[in-house]
């Protein structure tokens, strides 16, 4: 258990919606990031977060985004979804912002039908 | 842009058997690289870091190996158990990590 805490676990949803994916990191971890995997993409970056602000974004959509609230739990809204975005979505959280140590949630599997 | 990517998709071994598991980057300014593991359904798992000012690294079990001439690195797991299989995966940055495209480690009894 890495103590990064994703949900929903599952969510199947049509083309044209919207759905939020929430995250809460470890415990003392200020850094929060978002990572999707696909079959033919693999493992990318999305974005990061810090202590609430916005830190690095990676190739994450238009239609995308991404907050940091006070308590630092974390939350990836997706809209206009397609049927690419079919995806496991990652949340990570490390304590600082430059480690490679990143603890992964077991992921949000997203299915656009 | 940039990539870190890897040679063999799957590699089959037997228990108790050594492993090696490489990978190939093309960014001649990486300083850093990193291991994942993934089980199945669950989300990479940390398992050792190298720094480009060292050739080796050794951990429980890993070894990692950087030869920054050709570009490459190696995971190294002795002994390997059932409990490897996973897909192995490297990756290169600080925080915002560049993955491979990961290596499938079957661990046979």
């Amino acid at each position: 258990d890495s103590g990064v805490t994703q949900t929903p676990k599952h969510l199947i949803t049509a083309t044209g919606q919207r759905v939020t994916l929430r995250c809460s990191p470890r415990s003392g971890d200020l850094s929060v990031y978002w990572y999707q995997q696909s079959l033919d993409q693999g493992l990318q970056f999305l974005i990061q977060y810090y202590n609430g602000e916005e830190r690095a974004k990676g190739n994450i959509l238009e239609r995308f985004s991404a907050q940091q609230f006070p308590d630092l739990h974390s939350e990836l809204n997706l809209s206009s979804l397609e049927l690419g975005d079919s995806a496991l979505y990652f949340c990570a959280s490390s304590v600082g912002v430059y480690t490679g140590e990143l603890f992964f949630g077991e992921g949000s599997r997203l299915t656009v039908l | 842009g940039e990539s870190v990517g890897l040679h063999l998709p799957t590699l089959s071994v037997q228990e108790g058997d050594n492993s090696i598991i490489n990978c190939a980057y093309s960014n001649s300014a990486s300083d850093y690289f990193i291991w994942y593991k993934q089980e199945s359904g669950k989300g990479p798992q940390f398992i050792i870091d190298i720094r480009s000012n060292m050739d080796k690294r050794q951990g429980q079990r890993v070894t990692v190996l950087l030869n920054k001439t050709v570009k490459h690195l190696s995971l190294q797991i002795a002994a390997t158990q059932p409990g490897d299989s996973a897909v192995y995966f490297c990756a290169e940055g600080y925080s915002t990590l560049t993955f491979g495209k990961g290596t499938m480690l079957l661990v046979s009894p």
